[in-house]
């Protein structure tokens, strides 16, 4: 199946820096990318929506400028946590689908992020 | 407003048993039902159902839609301690996708 590599796994940071984690696709280009947030015991939050080439969009109550998410190439997405607080400790998922297995997402293993 | 149901949200069953885990949704411009299993970390697709009354198996999983009523069924037989996760029902709609809260199933040796 298809394959989407998350990194970095975990990160500890102090509060007020900004982190960046990375979203490949390994073996298919990935068309549209999602990446969404999970807190304990929680479902998936849909965070932004991101098609290669072209701005996210962000779902309702998303800061855009606090979260930065990139898609440069067909492969690749970033999500920046800006100026990063406590609040935003959580488990961060992004998912890729392509127009060859349209509909089905396909999940990296996730980043855990915690703000000291 | 758009949302999917997940029931029941937590299940504890024997190693054997049968079960079934539920998914109702009430979202515009559906397009397709997609069932997750979530372990530790991400979750693993299961199957995609678009259309209603197929019924969709693997192994000893399997899954409908009910597009008339507005629900799916995850039917997961014999099981076994490794069938231990969270279950999510996803729906996908023009440009969205809505997740479940999930059904936490915990098989018992």
């Amino acid at each position: 199946g298809a394959v989407v590599s998350q990194h970095p796994s975990w990160v500890i940071c102090k509060s007020g820096t900004s982190v960046k984690i990375e979203c490949r696709s390994l073996d298919f280009q990935a068309t549209t990318m999602f990446w969404y947030r999970q807190f304990p015991k929680q479902s998936l939050m849909l965070m932004a929506t991101s098609n290669e080439g072209s701005k996210a969009t962000y779902e309702q109550g998303v800061e855009k400028d606090k979260f930065l998410i990139n898609h440069a190439s067909l492969t690749l997405s970033t999500l920046t946590v800006t100026s990063a607080h406590p609040e935003d400790s959580s488990f961060y998922i992004c998912s890729a689908s392509s127009v060859l297995a349209e509909g089905v997402q396909y999940f990296g293993a996730g980043t855990r992020l915690s703000v000291l | 407003e758009d949302k999917v149901v997940q029931s029941p949200l937590s299940l504890v069953v024997h190693e054997g048993d049968t079960v079934t885990l539920n998914c109702s949704y009430e979202v515009t411009n559906f397009r397709s039902l997609l069932w997750y299993k979530q372990e530790k970390k991400a979750p693993t697709f299961l199957f995609m159902l678009t259309s209603s009354g197929i019924e969709k198996k693997s192994g000893r999983l399997s899954s409908i839609l009910d597009k008339k009523e507005l629900f799916s069924i995850l039917n997961i037989t014999a099981t076994q301690t490794g069938d231990s996760a969270v279950y999510l029902c996803a729906t996908s709609g023009t440009y969205k996708y809505i997740f479940g809260t999930g059904t936490r199933l915990k098989v018992l040796a």
